[in-house]
């Protein structure tokens, strides 16, 4: 199983709301990525989870929040988002953090309103 | 980092071989080239790498030249489905508890068409 699977597809989010982003891998990964990616854009790092522990923050904003609950899962806490924090929000996993074969999931495609 | 630079877009025949190129003229003796590719509304895909050897994998040839200052990503018979913005990345030097940081430039779009 070589899947990287994130949920929701899309979301939809008011500014004052409340939501989380998940992402699964069971190819026994021990790094896992945050990116996100603007339109018309390149993905860009956000986080980086290394054997569950957080290892590179790209100076994110602290209405972006992650979590690494075990080395399967990922999520990405979301509060009080800006419209312009609209994009689509790529999860990856790597066998570990010194491999740069990256395997990405699909996406959530995110809008703020 | 070492930068590259890749056309914004190129067209191919279906059937041809599609051949990127790619910039990286300050890359260092200890650094990678890694090729991904993403496909409309899908996630990035990792296609091949090579340090300074001529890497040929399922998917694609990497052409990296002597002075390893430009590579050539080299889709052998291109399909409608190898439409794509195809990245090329130069791999900065591995940083203990760095993780495996890829910094994505602008791409070039290729265009299969029939």
């Amino acid at each position: 199983d070589t899947e990287v699977t994130q949920t929701p597809k899309h979301l939809v989010m008011g500014m004052t709301n409340k939501k989380s982003l998940k992402c699964e891998q069971h190819m026994g990964h021990r790094a896992m990525y945050w990116y996100k990616q603007k339109a018309k854009k390149p993905p860009e790092l956000m986080f980086v989870y290394s054997y569950e522990k957080l290892s590179i923050n790209e100076s994110v904003p602290s209405r972006f929040s992650p979590e690494c609950p075990n080395s399967s899962l990922l999520n990405l806490h979301l509060h009080a988002l800006q419209p312009e924090d609209s994009a689509l929000y790529l999860c990856a996993s790597s066998q570990e953090d010194r491999s740069y074969e990256q395997y990405f999931g699909p996406g959530t495609r995110l809008t703020v309103t | 980092d070492a930068k590259t630079t890749q056309p914004p877009s190129m067209d191919c025949a279906e059937g041809r071989a599609a051949n990127l190129p790619c910039n990286h003229s300050t890359i260092s003796g200890n650094e990678y080239v890694y090729w991904y590719r993403q496909i409309h509304s899908q996630g990035p895909q990792y296609i091949i790498h090579g340090l300074k050897n001529n890497e040929t994998n399922e998917m694609a040839s990497l052409i990296i030249t002597e002075d390893r200052k430009s590579s050539t990503l080299i889709l052998p018979h291109a399909t409608l489905r190898d439409t794509a913005v195809y990245y090329c990345i130069v791999r900065p030097p591995f940083i203990y508890n760095q993780g495996g940081k890829l910094i994505f430039g602008q791409g070039t779009e290729l265009s299969v068409k029939p």
